[in-house]
């Protein structure tokens, strides 16, 4: 049991790049979403799934894809990178319904210079 | 999800109990309180969460005042391992995963 896995785990772009940041959770959790993290700040929702095929914005979406083919993945796309976007992001996993703990990766530092 | 409000930093003696208060005077009747702690460039890590009556689990133990305006996270016997941030979310029972982070508490644990 694995937990949540992201990776990279650290990944420099250059301003205009595309890219995906994986995630993998192997809990059977029908929950998904990413965070990101600016420096001295809480995280922040970008996206999140409620189950397979079902995907909705958190509160800064803008710039970012996600999707959901199946319960154990779900990558976050960077369509084209720019500076603003260089932050810790975070996967995140929880069964639905009550006392849903969430769990969360270990972290994907991206620098877009 | 209803706001918070925590100091944002706290030093705590090693072997001492460490007292994190949280204020969140608009939580709603079906909002629980939850903690989280982030050790440094470490994913968050799940606490503790409650709803009306005191929680305690291994890691710590959770008081919510009667009117549910405030709670205190109290790690009992700091170690230098509990140095991390710390936060206090509400959110709705069962809800989507729309945790709402503040910009938390930075503890200290000096030895």
């Amino acid at each position: 049991n694995a937990g949540v896995t992201q990776t990279p785990k650290f990944q420099v772009l250059k301003t205009g790049q595309s890219m995906t940041l994986q995630c993998a959770q192997d809990m059977n959790h029908e929950y998904m979403s990413w965070y990101r993290q600016d420096p001295g700040m809480g995280l922040r929702l970008i996206h999140y799934s409620v189950g397979a095929g079902i995907t909705d914005q958190g509160e800064v979406p803008n710039g970012y894809n996600v999707s959901r083919s199946t319960t154990e993945d779900f990558p976050l796309r960077l369509l084209s990178a720019a500076p603003s976007q260089t932050s810790v992001y975070f996967c995140a996993s929880s069964y639905s319904g009550a006392l849903n703990t969430i769990y969360f990766g270990e972290g994907s530092w991206l620098t877009v210079v | 999800d209803a706001k918070t409000t925590q100091p944002t930093s706290m030093d705590c003696a090693e072997g001492r109990a460490a007292n994190l208060p949280c204020n969140h005077s608009t939580i709603s009747g079906n909002e629980y309180v939850y903690w989280y702690r982030q050790i440094h460039s470490q994913g968050p890590q799940y606490i503790i969460h409650g709803l009306k009556n005191n929680e305690t689990n291994e890691m710590a133990s959770l008081i919510i005042t009667e009117d549910r305006k405030s709670s205190t996270l109290i790690l009992p016997h700091a170690t230098l391992r509990d140095t991390a941030v710390y936060y206090c979310i509400v959110r709705v029972r069962g809800g989507a995963q729309k945790l709402v982070f503040g910009q938390g508490t930075r503890l200290t644990i000096n030895p």
